[in-house]
């Protein structure tokens, strides 16, 4: 069963403009992860969260956590065409560290 | 630093085969899982290897089968392929220290398309 749910499903926004993605879990995690699948490619490592961060940065990516709502957020800012991919957020399952499930992705499309 | 690699990355085989793909972790990394895309059921954990050890296993089918030798690579096995094993399978690996959370590292992935 998918734990993590994305949302939106697609998002079209123009080159410069901010993007941002919602994800939602289901059970208590002790960290969320965000990857970026490029068409036809393997999952990017974008950010991991632990579940004592509030938000956490990396370049142009702000993730931000909130453990009460169960939910998560990816913010992209000053999007570029590169952009262009499916993200998605992935939690552990079942207490496993080692196990993750994924939503079913955002597909964000960046135009030039 | 290499990624994980996965060997092959596209293969077609008939239906009734079966097919092994391998995966050689991040150097250091001891947690090899593996996973199945498919555009109907999205990302599906398979089974996560440790130390040569079998730790988690999905809600797969035992036509589905994995193995990780000693020095962390790790191969999976699908015999009598069917046509709904067409997907794309991702390997990744981890440290596993422990802890709040370690992150985890896939691979480009293996295209496999049964025909």
């Amino acid at each position: 069963s998918q734990q993590g749910e994305e949302d939106p499903q697609a998002l079209s926004i123009q080159e410069g403009e901010n993007a941002t993605m919602n994800c939602s879990y289901k059970t208590s995690i002790n960290n969320l992860q965000w990857y970026r699948q490029n068409s036809g490619r393997g999952l990017v490592h974008l950010i991991l969260i632990r579940s004592n961060e509030r938000e956490k940065h990396s370049g142009r990516l702000r993730v931000t956590l909130d453990t009460s709502k169960k939910s998560s957020s990816l913010l992209i800012t000053a999007s570029r065409a590169a952009d262009t991919a499916s993200y998605f957020c992935a939690t552990p399952a079942g207490g496993s560290a080692r196990q993750l499930t994924f939503g079913s992705g955002t597909q964000l499309t960046v135009l030039p | 630093k290499a990624g994980v690699t996965q060997t092959p990355r596209y293969l077609i085989k008939t239906r009734g085969q079966q097919v092994t793909l391998s995966c050689s972790p991040i150097s250091g990394h001891r947690s090899v899982s593996w996973y199945q895309q498919t555009p109907g059921q999205g990302l599906q954990f398979l089974f996560e290897y440790f130390s040569e050890t079998q730790r988690n296993k999905g809600n797969f089918p035992g036509r589905f089968s994995g193995r990780q030798f000693s020095n962390s690579r790790s191969e999976m096995n699908v015999s009598t392929l069917e046509l709904g094993d067409s997907a794309l399978y991702l390997c990744a690996s981890s440290l596993d220290r422990g802890g709040s959370g370690n992150t985890i590292y896939f691979g480009e992935g293996s295209w496999l398309t049964v025909v």
